[in-house]
Order: C-alpha cells, then sequence, then structure tokens
C-alpha cells in the first residue's frame, strides 16, 4: 500500500477555494486515490476517488497529474460546515482502509 | 435507507472487563469492517467480515474477535480490556471487494471508555 503526505492542518476563510494536496510518490499501477472527510465523533464519509486526470461531483473536485505521485482534493467556495478531517488513501481494491492522520481543515467565518 | 448503524453509542467498562459491540450495514451491503480511532489518530484496520468468516486483519491482539451473522451485521469482542483500548470504534460496510474500489461506508462509532 502506498504511503501517503499530507499536511497535518489547513487554515481557511468562509468563500474561499480550498486545496488540499496528497503527495503518494510510490503509488502503484492498480492503486485508486480516495479521499474521505471526518467531522468530530463521527466516522468518516467517502467524498471523492479517482484513478487520473479530473474527477469532479457535487461536493468537491480532485485533480491528478499524469505521473499520479500526487492528488489535490479542492473545495470550492467552503463553508464553516467544511470544517473537518480530510484523508487522503490509496491502494487497489484491498480489504482495509489505511488511514493517516489527515488534514485538520479549519474555516473560519 | 439507513445507513450503517451502531450500538451503543456510548459505553463505559472497567479494566479486565469485556465488551461487545454491534454494527449494522447499510442496505445492500455484506462486508463489515471494524476500526479502532484514537484522539487525535486516524482509524486503524481491526478486522474484516465477509460471509461469516473473517477475512482479514490487522494488527490486533487475539483479544478483539467478531462475528457475523447470516443478515450480514456484526459483533466486535473485546476481552480483558485496557485502559489503552479506550478508542472511538468504527464499523464500515461495502459491497464486496470487487466492486468496494476502497469505497467504504462508515456508522458514527461507539465511544469506548475504560476506567
Amino acid at each position: 500500500l502506498a504511503k501517503t503526505t499530507q499536511p497535518i492542518s489547513m487554515d481557511s476563510y468562509e468563500g474561499q477555494e480550498v486545496n488540499i494536496t496528497c503527495s503518494h510518490n510510490n503509488i502503484a499501477t492498480n492503486d485508486y486515490i480516495t479521499w474521505y472527510q471526518q467531522f468530530p465523533s463521527q466516522g468518516p464519509r467517502f467524498i471523492i476517488q479517482g484513478y487520473k486526470t479530473k474527477v469532479t461531483n457535487e461536493v468537491a473536485s480532485l485533480f491528478i497529474p499524469a505521473d499520479r505521485k500526487s492528488s489535490t482534493l479542492s473545495l470550492p467556495r467552503v463553508s464553516l460546515s467544511d470544517t473537518a478531517v480530510y484523508y487522503c488513501l490509496v491502494g487497489e481494491n484491498t480489504d482495509k482502509l489505511i488511514f493517516g492522520t489527515g488534514t485538520r481543515l479549519q474555516v473560519f467565518p | 435507507d439507513a445507513g450503517v448503524t451502531q450500538s451503543p453509542t456510548h459505553l463505559i467498562k472497567t479494566r479486565g472487563q469485556q465488551v461487545t459491540l454491534r454494527c449494522s450495514p447499510k442496505s445492500g451491503h455484506d462486508t463489515v469492517s471494524w476500526y479502532q480511532q484514537a484522539l487525535g489518530q486516524g482509524p486503524q484496520f481491526i478486522f474484516q467480515y465477509y460471509e461469516e468468516e473473517e477475512r482479514q486483519r490487522g494488527n490486533f491482539p487475539d483479544r478483539f474477535s467478531g462475528h457475523q451473522f447470516p443478515n450480514y451485521s456484526s459483533e466486535l469482542n473485546v476481552n480483558a480490556l485496557l485502559l489503552g483500548d479506550s478508542a472511538l470504534y468504527l464499523c464500515a460496510s461495502s459491497r464486496d471487494r470487487v466492486l468496494a474500489k476502497n469505497i467504504q461506508y462508515f456508522g458514527a462509532g461507539t465511544r469506548l471508555s475504560v476506567l
């Protein structure tokens, strides 16, 4: 399973776009990149998943360069309710999800 | 459509006791995974159940055991509780590995405090 590195914390203000970058230099050919969001005292929630290029859904966009050694989760126009921990996971379709410590995003009014 | 449900939400036990946590997966899901999350850390994989069998296990001692029932619900049992077992225990469900592609749906967890 590829190891991931992401910033420990980030601050933003309401209405801004937030980009969280994750490094995964040892990503394997069959690995997918998946992002989860977790609020305090709740379980993680799946946000978005991609393999290459760009993926967009109603919540976020995921940008993956051609070498796939990093990925960027983009949250457009964040609100206070986006304050949470964001986890980047990389792996093939495996039985267990490997979480790091994630990125703690704080959104200010 | 109910999501993943866990019970109880909170639990207080003393060292040496045993505890059982319960999980009902999301409708249509047949695979259940359990995770332990210590304060300030990411969830750590305990084990996964599929077709009533433990399919894969993380780095947890034998004090941690589980079960999956024919209706896909699951239990996590922890024996001889230690202070270090205090954590949020998360249950996640998914459809079988061919379809899941690392997408699991989590419950709100059970907060276990060991005194």
